[in-house]
């Protein structure tokens, strides 16, 4: 058990849909992450909240739509999505955004297949 | 700016020792270690800072030269537990301190045979 969750742990969906992945975090971090992990590709930063404020959006289409309502819980809407966006989608927090060496501690992920 | 890992697989017998190297073409703050089992969560191994210094626990240490912008993870005496993948995670200096987010390799897969 990390302290971060994620649900759901599986996800089809088609193209037209819009589905939300949730994450939430017990440890009382301020900074949360979305990672994506596609096969054969290193992890990669999606977005980055700190204190419930977007600090970075690294170039993500927007078919993919994060929200942060409080420190404890990140969402990623999710629609009109690619094949090619299936993948492992992680979320992680750190006690505050990377400024010096915190660790993060990473959910089990969302599996998510987009047919 | 993705760091460089290798080797990119290894195989192990029980009790034999591995290194993996993490490579960066950047200026580095820091380096994190993670090690992620198949189908789980990445879990954090340790943090090295700037300034060359080396850290370890049980039998799995790691070292960051600041010259050669580099990292290494040990691990000695392997046990089957320690399979997984292993990922180095770099923050990029910036003035004296990090740009603020972590940059992951492509992974090295350790397996390890009894």
């Amino acid at each position: 058990e990390t302290g971060v969750t994620q649900t759901p742990r599986h996800l089809v969906m088609g193209m037209t849909n819009k589905k939300s992945l949730k994450c939430e975090q017990h440890l009382g971090h301020n900074a949360m992450y979305w990672y994506k992990q596609s096969a054969k590709k290193p992890l990669e930063l999606m977005f980055v909240y700190n204190f419930k404020e977007q600090t970075e959006n690294n170039s993500v289409p927007s078919r993919f739509s994060p929200e942060c309502p409080n420190s404890s819980h990140l969402f990623l809407h999710l629609h009109t999505l690619q094949p090619e966006d299936s993948a492992l989608y992680l979320c992680a927090s750190s006690q505050d955004r990377l400024a010096g060496g915190d660790e993060q501690y990473f959910g089990p992920g969302t599996r998510l297949t987009v047919t | 700016q993705q760091p460089v890992q290798s080797p990119q697989a290894v195989i192990l017998r029980e009790g034999e020792d591995a290194v993996i190297n993490c490579s960066s073409s950047k200026a580095l703050y820091s380096v994190h270690w993670y090690r992620q089992k198949h189908g789980e969560a990445p879990v954090f191994l340790m943090i090295l800072l700037k300034g060359g210094e080396q850290k370890g626990h049980d039998k799995i240490s790691a070292s960051f030269n600041e010259k050669k912008q580099q990292s290494s993870l040990y691990l000695t005496a392997s046990q089957l537990s320690y399979s997984g993948t292993y990922f180095c995670g770099t923050e990029i200096g910036y003035y004296g301190g990090s740009q603020g987010n972590l940059i992951f390799g492509k992974g090295t897969k350790l397996s390890v045979k009894p």
